[in-house]
């Protein structure tokens, strides 16, 4: 059982179009989080939520939009792609209280945006 | 807010060998954890040893250490008897003991390993 997954891995459109990606973990984690990792393999977060209420919103552009149907879902959603978008999108998630401050991290999302 | 910085983009060593990835960091909390994570070509993120830094003494793994000095606010790793399958990105993050806070991981932009046979 893969304990936090994203779907899909690979991702391929041309600019402007909208795309989601989906994340899910079966950890029973309170918080869960989207980072970017872009081609210099910099990763920085983008989003955390804590019960499905946003917590952390870096400066993201608002094309970014993080949805948490539940606490074991947080799905992105990306308007009107751009070719600076193109990276690899990482969701991890984290126990709350009394937790090790381990993030267990999906296998990542690879957008590209031609 | 945090910084991480690893100094190394690169290293290379040969395959047995004992090889220290750098990392220093800035902050001025108090308490906190430390973290190297491995991301091998798969891109998949482990983890490879954590420290909390109320934790005086040094964490070990299997063939990974850390020396942790706080006052220096230095954190490096030591891999020891290197192996090919060590062979990867590292990276060292920053992450505030906010107890059931949302706060995330703050990295280092990593230092690519390469073991050579």
């Amino acid at each position: 059982d893969t304990a936090v997954s994203q779907t899909p891995k690979y991702l391929v459109t041309q600019m402007g179009n909208d795309k989601s990606i989906k994340c899910e973990q079966n950890l029973g984690h309170d918080t869960m989080y989207w980072y970017k990792q872009d081609s210099k393999k910099f990763l920085k977060i983008m989003f955390s939520y804590n019960n499905k209420e946003l917590i952390i919103n870096e400066t993201v552009p608002n094309r970014f939009s993080p949805k948490s149907p539940d606490k074991a879902h947080l799905n992105l959603h990306i308007n009107s792609l751009e070719l600076g978008d193109s990276a690899v999108y990482f969701c991890a998630s984290r126990a709350g209280v009394s937790n090790t401050g381990e993030l267990f991290f999906g296998e990542g999302s690879r957008l590209t945006v031609l | 807010a945090q910084t991480v910085t690893q100094s190394q983009p690169e290293m290379s060593v040969q395959e047995a060998e004992t090889v220290t990835l750098s990392c220093t960091y800035d902050t001025s909390e108090s308490n906190y954890y430390l973290f190297w994570y491995k991301q091998p070509p798969s891109r998949q993120m482990i983890l490879v040893i954590r420290q909390e830094a109320y934790k005086q003494q040094n964490a070990t793994e299997n063939r990974f250490s850390v020396n942790f000095q706080k006052a220096a606010k230095s954190f490096s790793l030591k891999i020891s008897d290197s192996q090919l399958g060590d062979t990867a990105m590292y990276f060292c993050a920053f992450m505030k003991h906010a107890g059931g806070g949302a706060d995330g991981l703050t990295f280092g932009k990593g230092t690519h390993l390469i073991i050579q046979p």
